[in-house]
């Protein structure tokens, strides 16, 4: 079975914290999606990767196929990076298989 | 970057009405695009997978008569919730791939029936 597990659930820390969130998945993945949710509901996708690591400003992803496990890492934390953070696994073919999302608050 | 638009972001529709709800790639095109759903506090949850010019393939559970897909172009989907009831009210999300493995995702489009 395709599961897709995201730890943790939520997540509150300080302003400037370097934050991990984490994410592993039960079976090979042709690529893993890391996505932000705002509070208004929209969705920005954030990473795709299928091996090694990507940055993209503060933000940096990993992911280790032989772990099976991803992790998105936030550096110099800030109020406005609080949001839903979902991860999501393709299983070889088209569609994605969602965590259940970390929920980020960053406290000024 | 690729954007994916949806329309409209809200609506609030009687029980028993029908809703159309649109995706459009803007400004790339899109031979396959995916509809899904999300409740409150619950993560996304894929309801069909819509390829231009062919009929939707709906996931299990999902009644394809009452969420009609139409993907009649290679930049637009439609969703129709039809005899729509209360318990149909949630958060809709359209993505679009963009060639590859690259999915684009909407901003949603909030239903409310009362």
């Amino acid at each position: 079975k395709n599961e897709v597990e995201q730890s943790p659930q939520n997540l509150t820390a300080q302003e400037g914290e370097f934050i991990t969130i984490n994410c592993s998945y039960s079976v090979g993945i042709s690529a893993l999606h890391w996505l932000q949710q705002h509070p208004g509901g929209g969705i920005v996708s954030l990473f795709m990767l299928s091996s090694g690591k990507k940055k993209h400003g503060r933000l940096i992803a990993t992911i280790n196929i032989q772990e099976k496990h991803s992790s998105l890492h936030i550096t110099a934390s800030h109020p406005r990076d609080s949001a839903v953070y979902i991860c999501a696994a393709q299983f070889g073919n088209e569609k994605l298989t969602f965590g259940t999302g970390t929920r980020l608050t960053i406290i000024p | 970057g690729a954007v994916v638009s949806q329309h409209p972001s809200w609506v609030i529709c009687k029980s028993g009405t029908s809703v159309k709800i649109e995706c459009r790639s803007l400004d790339f095109q899109a031979t396959t695009m995916f509809w899904y759903r999300q409740f409150p506090k619950q993560s996304l949850m894929l309801m069909a997978t819509s390829n231009e010019g062919s009929k939707a393939t709906y996931e299990q559970g999902v009644e394809k008569d009452k969420f009609l897909i139409n993907h009649a172009s290679l930049t637009l989907s439609t969703l129709t919730v039809t005899s729509a009831h209360p318990e149909d009210s949630s958060f809709y999300i359209c993505s679009a791939l963009a060639g590859g493995l690259e999915q684009y995702f909407g901003p949603g489009t909030r239903l409310t029936v009362t």
